[in-house]
């Protein structure tokens, strides 16, 4: 059966500093990877996805960015945080229809 | 642009009773529509899908409805039960690269 993982669980950064949050999935071969961020109170919203290894496709321009060095890794990645990069990340993956997610990470940044 | 919309942020119902959980949508092109369950702290899970050729879908508790003409669709679970308290998630999708998420009802199910 197909897993998805996430580290770390929960993050506290200082504002200006470096992000890494990564997921990786077992189970299937060449999914379509996503990383959502939940901010407080508000929704799912998509920031990058990726159908293959090195494609990434961003939805929102901000000082995010999002690499895929492996098949089943999936990297979100900032060099300088700002404090409304504060959230709950998500990491999803699919293969037709439904999107399956991590166990997610909270983000916050100080 | 918020092409998915739950327009109602919190939902309390009675243990035993109905819940329906509500949601709009404006982009025609969406033909996979979802909703998920999410708990704190917790990524959301997988509940119930409908494709745009149906306009209903039973899984035992939960039915998803959908109105293709009124881009409406709408989760119902009955009977509702205390483990049901959680944010629903709506969502909608065009050729599965896409999905869009609405923002959410906190459904409180009262014992």
């Amino acid at each position: 059966s197909q897993t998805i993982h996430q580290w770390p669980a929960t993050l506290v950064q200082p504002v200006g500093s470096p992000l890494s949050l990564e997921c990786t999935v077992e189970g299937t071969s060449n999914p379509n990877l996503y990383w959502y961020r939940q901010a407080a109170g508000r929704g799912l919203q998509l920031l990058f996805y990726s159908v293959g290894i090195g494609q990434i496709s961003s939805e929102v321009p901000q000082n995010l960015s999002a690499s895929r060095p492996q098949d089943r890794q999936f990297i979100l990645s900032s060099k300088k945080l700002l404090l409304s990069d504060s959230g709950f990340y998500l990491c999803a993956w699919s293969g037709a229809g439904e999107q399956y997610f991590g166990p997610g990470t909270r983000l916050t940044v100080t | 642009d918020q092409q998915v919309k739950q327009n109602s942020p919190s939902l309390s119902v009675q243990e035993g009773r109905i819940s329906i959980l509500n949601c709009d949508y404006t982009n025609s092109m969406f033909d996979y529509f979802l909703w998920y369950k999410k708990y704190p702290a917790e990524g959301p899970t997988f509940l119930i899908s409908i494709s745009s050729i149906k306009d209903k879908n039973e899984d035992g508790r939960f039915t998803v409805f959908l109105n293709k003409s009124a881009k409406h669709l709408s989760l119902h679970i009955v009977p509702s039960q205390p483990g049901d308290s959680a944010v629903y998630f709506c969502a909608a999708s065009h050729n599965n690269n896409d999905m869009r998420f609405g923002a959410g009802t906190r459904l409180t199910v009262k014992p």
